[in-house]
C-alpha cells in the first residue's frame, strides 16, 4: 500500500515570497491533516480535512497561509507571503474516518522549508 | 499551554536493556493515546497506541502504560536495538475535540551498541 507523498522534499526562498506544498495522502483516507514542526518541537495541526471540508483551522495563520483539498483526495498548503519564523517542516498525514476515540494517522516524509 | 509534555529530550540507552519514556497530560478530555517515532528526513512513523479505558496495550518489544488518575503515559522498549535510536512522539487526541492529535516535544532515544 503506498503511503502519503509529499512534495517538494526541500524549499529554500526568500522572505515574502510565495510557496506551495503537495500532498497526496493514501488511498481511501478520508481525513487530512496539514502540520508545522519547527525543529525540536512536535508537530502542530494548521488544518484537518474531512474529504474536501475543513473541519478544523482554529491553528491556520489566514493571514498568510491557505489550504484546499479539491476532489477530497490531494491537497495543497499555500503561504504568501512567507516569514522567517515560516522555516520548518511541513508534514502532510492521513487517517480513515476515526472510529469512536482510535484515530491513527499516517505521515508522509515532510517538506522542509527554509526561509531565508 | 502545553497540553502534552515529554520532559527528557533525550535518553541514552545500552543495546539489550529497557528503555522507558515518559510523557504527562493535562487535558482530562483525551481518551486516545499514540506514539511515533521519527527517523531524520522521515516523517513519524505510528508505533503503538491505547485507548483511556485500558491500561496497557502490548506490542512485540514495544508497550504502552497508560495511568490516568496522573495523567501520565510510558512507552517501554524491550529489550531495546540500535535500530531503535531516533526520536519518539507521544500525542493524545480527544474525541470530543474532533480526535485532532496533540503531540508532545520530543525524546531522542540512542541505543548504544
Amino acid at each position: 500500500e503506498a503511503g502519503v507523498a509529499q512534495s517538494p522534499r526541500y524549499k529554500i526562498i526568500e522572505k515574502r515570497q510565495s510557496v506551495a506544498f503537495w500532498c497526496n495522502p493514501i488511498s481511501g483516507h478520508a481525513t487530512l491533516y496539514w502540520y508545522q514542526q519547527i525543529l525540536g518541537q512536535g508537530p502542530k495541526l494548521l488544518i484537518q480535512f474531512q474529504n474536501n471540508g475543513v473541519v478544523d483551522d482554529s491553528q491556520l495563520p489566514k493571514d498568510r497561509f491557505s489550504a484546499e483539498r479539491l476532489k477530497g483526495v490531494d491537497s495543497t498548503l499555500k503561504i504568501q507571503p512567507a516569514k522567517l519564523e515560516d522555516s520548518a517542516v511541513y508534514l502532510c498525514a492521513s487517517s480513515q474516518t476515526p472510529v469512536g476515540a482510535k484515530n491513527i494517522q499516517y505521515f508522509g516524509a515532510g517538506t522542509r522549508l527554509s526561509v531565508l | 499551554d502545553q497540553q502534552v509534555k515529554q520532559n527528557s529530550p533525550s535518553l541514552s540507552v545500552q543495546e539489550g536493556r529497557i528503555s522507558i519514556l515518559n510523557c504527562d497530560y493535562t487535558n482530562s478530555m483525551f481518551d486516545y493515546f499514540l506514539w511515533y517515532k521519527k527517523y531524520p528526513a522521515e516523517g513519524p512513523t505510528f508505533l503503538i497506541s491505547i485507548s483511556s479505558i485500558k491500561d496497557k496495550n502490548e506490542d512485540g518489544r514495544f508497550t504502552v502504560f497508560l495511568n490516568k488518575s496522573a495523567k501520565h503515559l510510558s512507552l517501554h522498549i524491550v529489550p531495546s536495538q540500535p535500530g531503535d535510536s531516533a526520536v519518539y512522539f507521544c500525542a493524545a487526541s480527544a474525541r470530543a475535540a474532533g480526535n485532532k492529535l496533540t503531540f508532545g516535544g520530543g525524546t531522542r532515544v540512542l541505543v548504544k551498541p
